[in-house]
């Protein structure tokens, strides 16, 4: 089966460090998307991996374990602007499924001062 | 900037309606997608297009047709609203099947159905 699991909610403060995990079931994998959604918005794109390993942008970090089925969001020096919810995103295998994506539940982030 | 254009951020319609959601890019992108998000659910794909004219379903179909006579255009049809059609729908598009590029979403539709 298919399957995105995500925390649902998480609290931090302001200044700090989270970590937002992800842990994936999926008939193949070509990839793991991490979007940002605030309330009332469209997911805006944040990072993509497909290798294992740690990709930086800015404040912001994506991770891949591609064997243990497991990636997580690192943010960094929060912002009372990064309160939104974070989604975790898989692409089926090209070819057996068109590449759609599956998406995780979403994890809300409350940044507090 | 990709952009992706949905035509209304907020629809009221009653029971038994034809609905119409339209959705257009503007870069030429070959796939359009387009998702409801509910609370608890999070994005379910309805039905998705990867070149004009063509459609295929996609999770939760039942109750929703589409049309792509343009490669621009993705329109999402209810054909005979219920209120549990209710929800937030999400259009998308990405450059082409396959490929790593990201989906690109739209503003999103908040439909309510009476």
């Amino acid at each position: 089966g298919q399957n995105i699991d995500q925390p649902t909610e998480m609290t931090a403060t302001e200044g700090a460090i989270v970590q937002i995990n992800c842990t994936y079931q999926t008939s193949g994998f070509n990839g793991l998307f991490w979007y940002q959604q605030h309330a009332g918005e469209a997911p805006t794109f944040l990072s993509y991996n497909v290798l294992d390993g740690l990709e930086e942008k800015g404040r912001f970090s994506s991770f891949l374990s591609r064997s243990k089925g497991y990636s997580y969001l690192l943010l960094k020096e929060l912002q009372m602007k990064d309160s939104a919810s974070y989604l975790c995103a898989v692409r089926e295998q090209y070819g057996g499924s068109q590449g759609n994506l599956i998406f995780g539940k979403g994890t809300k982030l409350s940044v507090k001062p | 900037d990709v952009k992706v254009t949905q035509s209304s951020r907020y629809l009221v319609k009653r029971t038994g309606e034809k609905v119409f959601l339209e959705c257009v890019q503007d870069m030429d992108h070959e796939n359009m997608f387009w998702y409801r998000q509910d609370p608890g659910l999070g994005l379910r794909l309805i039905y998705f297009s990867y070149d004009v004219k063509m459609k295929e379903k996609g999770d939760i179909p039942e109750g929703y047709s589409v049309s792509r006579e343009k490669k621009e255009r993705f329109s999402l049809i209810l054909e005979s609203a219920s209120t549990n059609q209710t929800s937030m729908y999400l259009c998308a598009s990405s450059l082409h099947r396959g490929s790593h590029q990201p989906q690109h979403f739209g503003d999103g539709t908040r439909l309510s159905i009476l």
